[in-house]
């Protein structure tokens, strides 16, 4: 069974760093399949962040949060990764990782999620 | 790269056929056969319904369905049920391993 479980809720004050992680297990998790992540803000809707590829580590962003986030991932654990190095009160949001198919299958789409990362961000 | 728009609700009754709309643009919807379909209900994660362009995984009712005609995709559910409530976003491949999301579609079940 596949499953993607995320990591705990965060409090975090303006200006700290971050690492929220996604353990993904029922795949083979370093070949065939990308890792998206996907920010929700509160009460509004879904927006795509960045994506990687665990085999080769090739990762795309989202042109509005290009070098505010950076996303990784290590395949010995197959768990993904979030991080900010300074965070903003507009960071506060839910993150969601979902499975993306290979390119090769043209499977373009998500199709497994996590249950959410809950990140609060507040003086 | 805009959000791609859908329409901010859409209602029915019990057993009526509604169509959720979302308008890209040549560079996304218009250009890939990419488009996917997601069902969040309040506090849950979402859940893939339908994906490029009008196919179901596996699991999922046959009262969903999906198309797409130039820039605008449409998802159709038919023979509406309470449990069908809730919010829906459309996706479109963008190119380069990138993608854009619509705005959600909150449907209300009268």
């Amino acid at each position: 069974e596949v499953q993607l479980v995320q990591s705990g809720a965060e409090v975090k004050k303006p200006g700290e760093s971050l690492k929220i992680s996604c353990k993904c297990s029922g795949y083979n998790f370093g070949s065939n399949y990308w890792i998206g992540w996907v920010r929700q803000m509160p009460g509004k809707g879904l927006e795509w962040m960045g994506i990687i590829f665990p085999g080769d580590s090739d990762t795309r962003y989202s042109p509005s949060l290009q070098g505010h986030i950076t996303i990784s991932a290590d395949k010995s654990i197959s768990t993904a990764y979030l991080q900010w190095s300074s965070l903003k009160a507009s960071d506060t949001a839910i993150y969601y990782c979902a499975r993306k198919g290979s390119d090769s299958s043209r499977m373009y789409y998500f199709d497994y999620w996590g249950q959410g990362t809950l990140v609060t961000v507040s003086s | 790269q805009s959000a791609l728009t859908q329409p901010a609700s859409v209602s029915g009754s019990p057993g009526q056929s509604i169509t959720i709309s979302c308008t890209g643009t040549s560079s996304d919807v218009g250009d890939y056969n990419y488009v996917s379909w997601y069902q969040q209900h309040p506090g849950k994660a979402p859940q893939l319904m339908i994906y490029d362009v009008n196919n179901r995984p596996s699991g999922v009712s046959n009262r969903f369905s999906g198309s797409k005609s130039g820039n605008t995709a449409s998802l159709t559910i038919s023979g509406l049920q309470a449990e069908d409530e809730a919010d829906y976003y459309c996706s479109s491949y963008t190119g380069s391993s990138t993608w854009v999301f619509g705005g959600g579609t909150k449907v209300t079940v009268l």
